[in-house]
């Protein structure tokens, strides 16, 4: 079973505009992180916005923020006022504990390709 | 600012070679980590360590090793180059506090084996 699902291959939006890029999650861990990272078409992950498990407050970023939304284990990243240069794959990952040692690492989702249109 | 490199942003290889990824990490961070990237899949951890000496597969480890003889060096190694490893691969690094523990990447490598 995926454990962090981006139903949305590819989004289109007019500059100026929002967007809401969606994100869902599955885990059984009381403790976890949500992460949201934008890959320009140059290939470098930029972070954009974390959200921990037990942030009572939406975490926001200038013009991000991550609707996080503990019961139904969704966490959608909001771009407000959309620019052309916020063109690029968006990923959307969890930090928990692995099963195996307990260690903490990432597992991210399989992208959204966003394009701002002018 | 924290700065992740990778000695090669792109590489051609042929089938059999043994190859060498390298990523060096300025910022003393004890975990550092390896990623394929394809399309469709996102990024897939093979390995990661969070020790100097120290390491722990990941999700798709096989086919693939690792070395880290020193704290801001980490290899990723093809011991004999397939090409199903055409992919890019992303380094990363971060220091295990709680909380963000935010992952820093490097600029990736484009890695096509023929």
């Amino acid at each position: 079973a995926q454990k962090i699902t981006q139903t949305q291959p590819g989004m289109f939006v007019q500059e100026k505009e929002a967007v809401t890029l969606d994100c869902t999650y599955d885990t059984s861990d009381q403790s976890y992180g949500l992460f949201w990272y934008k890959q320009p078409s140059s290939g470098e992950m930029i972070f954009l916005i974390y959200q921990g498990s037990y942030d009572e407050q939406n975490a926001t970023e200038g013009r991000y923020s991550l609707n996080f939304q503990k019961a139904r284990k969704s966490a959608n990243l909001v771009i407000s006022a959309s620019q052309l240069g916020d063109s690029a794959m968006y990923f959307c990952a969890m930090r928990e504990a692995r099963k195996d040692t307990g260690r903490r690492a990432l597992t991210f989702g399989s992208g959204t390709r966003l394009q701002v249109q002018p | 600012d924290v700065k992740v490199t990778q000695s090669s942003r792109y590489l051609v290889k042929r089938t059999g070679e043994k190859v060498f990824l390298e990523c060096v990490q300025d910022m003393d961070h004890e975990n550092m980590f390896w990623y394929r990237q394809d399309p469709g899949l996102g990024l897939r951890l093979i390995y990661f360590s969070y020790d100097v000496k120290m390491k722990e597969k990941g999700d798709i480890p096989e086919g693939y090793s690792v070395s880290r003889e020193k704290k801001e060096r980490f290899s990723l190694i093809l011991e004999s180059a397939s090409t199903n490893q055409t992919s890019m691969y992303l380094c990363a690094s971060n220091r295990p506090v709680a909380g963000g523990e935010t992952q820093y990447f490097g600029p990736g490598t484009r890695l096509l084996v023929l």
